[in-house]
């Protein structure tokens, strides 16, 4: 069965420094997403993209972060200059035009 | 701002006995509601979903049930079994965004 896979699995970075989190969506789906999840907070919505474009994006997704789909298969993450606020699981997702989301196994990032 | 709550952090359940899992929205623009299950150090797997213009969707074990009125879903797991033990999350979409928005999770143990 298809997945959504995401690298690294880990990512520690010091508070400052550019960071990049990549996914292979699913290979028919559409759509793109990202989310992430404080510890001990709800999973929450940063962005989609479909058609490559964002097509929607949350308050958290400011001017610090960008995504990108360089290819056929990857989708990335990028965080410019990151915060200690930043450390969180990050999850991707990806939909054929249907609402069920399918996501990966997510990025835990660490921000000293 | 809790559009999509969960009232109860934990449940614990019997093996073979039913499991209800209950969901509370605020957002009247919700349209189409998700049941995901989440393991530890895992991305949330999608389990089971239901749209607004239905009440009840089932798929094997799981069973879904809307109450538009009250603004509640639950989710009925029948019989449990000690591998559901997992967090299992609500989520809403509405209208034209694809976005989720996700309750904090409720704990489900299930004891043999």
């Amino acid at each position: 069965e298809p997945e959504v896979t995401q690298t690294p699995s880990h990512q520690v970075t010091q508070m400052g420094q550019e960071v990049i989190l990549r996914c292979v969506p699913i290979s028919n789906h559409l759509y793109f997403y990202w989310y992430r999840q404080i510890l001990g907070q709800k999973v929450e919505f940063l962005v989609s993209f479909y058609n490559n474009e964002i097509s929607e994006k949350s308050e958290i997704f400011d001017d610090q972060f960008s995504v990108e789909r360089p290819d056929g298969s990857n989708f990335t993450l990028k965080i410019r200059s990151t915060k200690l606020e930043d450390s969180a699981m990050y999850f991707c997702a990806s939909s054929r035009d249907t609402p069920e989301q399918y996501f990966g196994p997510g990025t835990r990032l660490t921000v000293t | 701002d809790q559009q999509v709550k969960q009232n109860s952090p934990s449940l614990s359940v019997q093996e073979g006995r039913i499991s209800i899992l209950n969901c509370d929205y605020t957002n009247s623009m919700f349209d189409y509601f998700l049941w995901y299950k989440k393991y530890p150090a895992e991305g949330p797997t999608f389990l089971i979903s239901i749209s607004s213009i239905k009440d009840k969707n089932e798929d094997g074990r799981f069973t879904v049930f809307l109450n538009k009125s009250a603004k509640h879903l639950s989710l009925h797991i029948v019989p449990s079994q000690p591998g559901d033990s997992a967090v299992y999350f609500c989520a809403a979409s509405g209208g034209s965004a694809r976005q989720l928005t996700f309750g904090s999770g409720t704990q489900l143990t299930v004891l043999p």
